[in-house]
Order: C-alpha cells, then sequence, then structure tokens
C-alpha cells in the first residue's frame, strides 16, 4: 500500500466531533497557504486557501485561520465523517512572482467510528 | 473533465534503466512541476517549467531531467544517475508561475509509484 504518511503525526476524532490540524508555516514573506487533502494512493485534493490579507476563510464545513503573528496556520473540520480520514498538509507560497511553494510534512487524520 | 493525468501509475525499473512518467494537463496552465514525495517529508520539487521550451531546475534535480515541447505537457525522466529513485512521484500545474493576480493553487494529478528492483 501507499507508503507516505507512516510517520506522520495522527489525529484521532470520533465521528461527529470537530477536527483542528495545525500547521506552522516557516517563511515570513508567505502570503498565501492553501490545505490540501491527500488519500492513500492518491494526489493531493485542494480543501481551501487564504491570503495573508485575510485571518479566518470558511467553506463547506472547513475553515481556516491564520495567524501572522505567530506564523501557525489551522484547519478545522466541523462533524467529522469518514470520508475525511486522510492525510492533511499545508502549503505556504510567496505571491511576488515565485515559484516556489513549501509544503509541511502533514497530518494523518483518523476518523474513529 | 479538466484535469492533470499522469501515467503510468505504478512503474517498476531495474537498476541502471532511465524511465520516463507522463504529465498531460487540460487545464490550459501555463506552469507545470514535478515534485517528489517521500515518507515522512514535505513534497520536494524537482522541475518546474513557467513556459513552453523552458523549465528550472527545483531543489532535487539531480538525476532527472524534463522537456516542456508542448504547454499540455512535461514528462519527467528519471535517469540511472538518480541514486533512490523509489518514491511517489507528483506532477501539478498552476494558472501562472507564481503571478499575483491568480489564485495560486496547485493542481495535482494522481501520482506515479516507481519502483527500482
Amino acid at each position: 500500500g501507499e507508503s507516505v504518511g507512516l510517520h506522520l503525526p495522527t489525529l484521532s476524532v470520533q465521528e461527529g466531533d470537530n477536527s483542528i490540524i495545525n500547521c506552522a508555516y516557516s517563511n515570513s514573506a508567505s502570503d498565501y497557504f492553501i490545505w490540501y487533502k491527500q488519500e492513500s494512493g492518491k494526489g493531493p485534493q485542494f480543501i481551501i486557501d487564504i491570503r495573508s490579507n485575510m485571518d479566518k476563510r470558511q467553506g463547506q464545513r472547513v475553515t481556516v485561520l491564520l495567524n501572522k503573528t505567530v506564523k501557525h496556520l489551522s484547519l478545522q473540520i466541523a462533524a467529522t465523517q469518514p470520508g475525511d480520514s486522510a492525510v492533511y498538509f499545508c502549503a505556504e507560497k510567496e505571491s511576488s512572482g515565485t515559484y516556489k511553494y513549501i509544503f509541511g510534512t502533514g497530518t494523518r487524520l483518523k476518523v474513529l467510528a | 473533465d479538466g484535469g492533470i493525468t499522469q501515467s503510468p501509475k505504478y512503474l517498476f525499473r531495474k537498476e541502471g534503466q532511465n524511465v520516463t512518467l507522463s504529465c498531460e494537463q487540460n487545464l490550459n496552465h501555463d506552469a507545470m512541476y514535478w515534485y517528489r514525495q517521500d515518507p515522512g517529508q514535505g513534497l520536494r520539487l524537482i522541475y518546474y517549467s513557467q513556459i513552453v521550451n523552458d523549465f528550472q531546475k527545483g531543489d532535487i534535480a539531480e538525476g532527472y531531467s524534463v522537456s516542456r515541447e508542448k504547454k499540455e505537457s512535461l514528462p519527467l525522466t528519471v535517469t540511472s544517475a538518480q541514486k533512490n529513485p523509489t518514491a511517489f512521484y507528483l506532477c501539478a500545474s498552476s494558472q501562472k508561475g507564481g503571478g499575483t493576480s491568480n489564485t495560486g493553487e496547485l493542481f495535482f494529478g494522481e501520482g506515479s509509484r516507481l519502483t527500482v528492483l
């Protein structure tokens, strides 16, 4: 099977509860941030993004919070479902013409029935 | 449907052989990227291309090569010079190489798993 994520931190959440996944980013100049979901053996899927002129952005069942002071990003998933089980990772980028995205190592979310 | 197609999904290679991974996108994106994913590590950039007939090395380009003859395609060749090629390879594309007037979102393919025997 897919070996990506074997040594990642794991968050176990009861089905129906809310999940909070955290990410510390590294570059003070980063002004664009993305959360991705990656299921075993598949490519990453876009969940939600946020620019640095915002502190919070909401999607369907997901909310991203950005704290630029401490360079911290979090992803909140409401009413977690079994289909949410995956590895989640954040990405950061400077939007000023650079190609370079910096990716976190990820957190494995396990949803308990 | 618009998206990124990678092939093959699984590939086995003997030591000393070159192999080429295919990546095609129909999103009309200018920029395309190849990343390598290893357990416990974030994605690492191998090569990227912002325009046809131009490409740049990423952080771990040694032992790899690409070509960008068409906007839709960025094939990656893993050469015998790559000492530890067993990994999961991800191709991605974005609207631009990093401009300020677009979302900057990276779209990924489903990945290709290369195993060296």
